[in-house]
């Protein structure tokens, strides 16, 4: 089946910095990437919606100059978190869309932010 | 807007027990459901989906899952668990007049005790 990577797997940064998690589908182009956070114990929120070539669609709530999502190709999408403060310590999860299945999504294995 | 619920936050059963796990959500049109199953330390991964036609659908590893349009309902359910089946189970629903976007429950965590 598709394939969806994240990486880094697990980062820890300081309060203050920022840190750029990635998102690859590894064999197909996907138009349309999702970005989700998950608390522990909680189930998966949508944060945004990441378009190839466009700028992405964020839920409500979530602060678009805080979590910066570039979608610059049809196979890499990536979330930078800005200014990063110990309660955006989650575990960030993304998935993608193959076009050539309608209404499927792919995840990746997520990524662990510790800020401290 | 689109909810999803899930009737238990934690089920512990023995193994070659029966599992049925609940799922309600709240959109009147017309939805492609879905479980995804989280084992410990891993990412999701798609038990069964159901887009249209029969609605009992068979997933993998044994799961299926029934459809009942009239109750809003998408219950997961499993003849005889294993121990290997302790994970966290999520039901997602995507309705077609909300585009791409998933909304998923809250998620039940599953033991199955040797």
């Amino acid at each position: 089946g598709a394939v969806v990577s994240q990486h880094p797997s697990r980062v820890i940064c300081k309060s203050g910095t920022s840190v750029k998690i990635e998102c690859r589908s590894l064999d197909f182009q996907a138009t349309t990437m999702f970005w989700y956070r998950q608390f522990p114990k909680q189930s998966l929120m949508l944060m945004a919606t990441s378009n190839e070539g466009s700028k992405a669609t964020y839920e409500q709530g979530v602060e678009k100059d805080k979590f910066l999502i570039n979608h610059a190709s049809l196979t890499l999408s990536t979330l930078t978190v800005t200014s990063a403060h110990p309660e955006d310590s989650s575990f960030y999860i993304c998935s993608a869309r193959d076009p050539r299945k309608t209404y499927e999504q792919y995840f990746g294995p997520g990524t662990r932010l510790t800020v401290t | 807007a689109q909810s999803v619920s899930q009737h238990n936050h934690h089920v512990i059963l023995s193994e070659a027990a029966s599992l049925e796990l609940g799922c309600n959500y709240s959109y009147g049109g017309t939805v492609n459901l879905f479980w995804y199953v989280q084992y410990p330390g891993q990412h999701l991964q798609l038990l069964l989906k159901y887009f249209s036609g029969d609605p009992l659908v068979k997933g993998i590893k044994g799961f299926e899952a029934e459809f009942i349009k009239s109750k809003f309902s998408f219950n997961l359910r499993k003849p005889s668990v294993q121990w290997s089946d302790t994970a966290e189970y999520f039901c997602a629903v995507n309705a077609y007049n909300y585009g791409q976007n998933f909304v998923f429950g809250p998620g039940t965590r599953l033991s199955v005790l040797p």
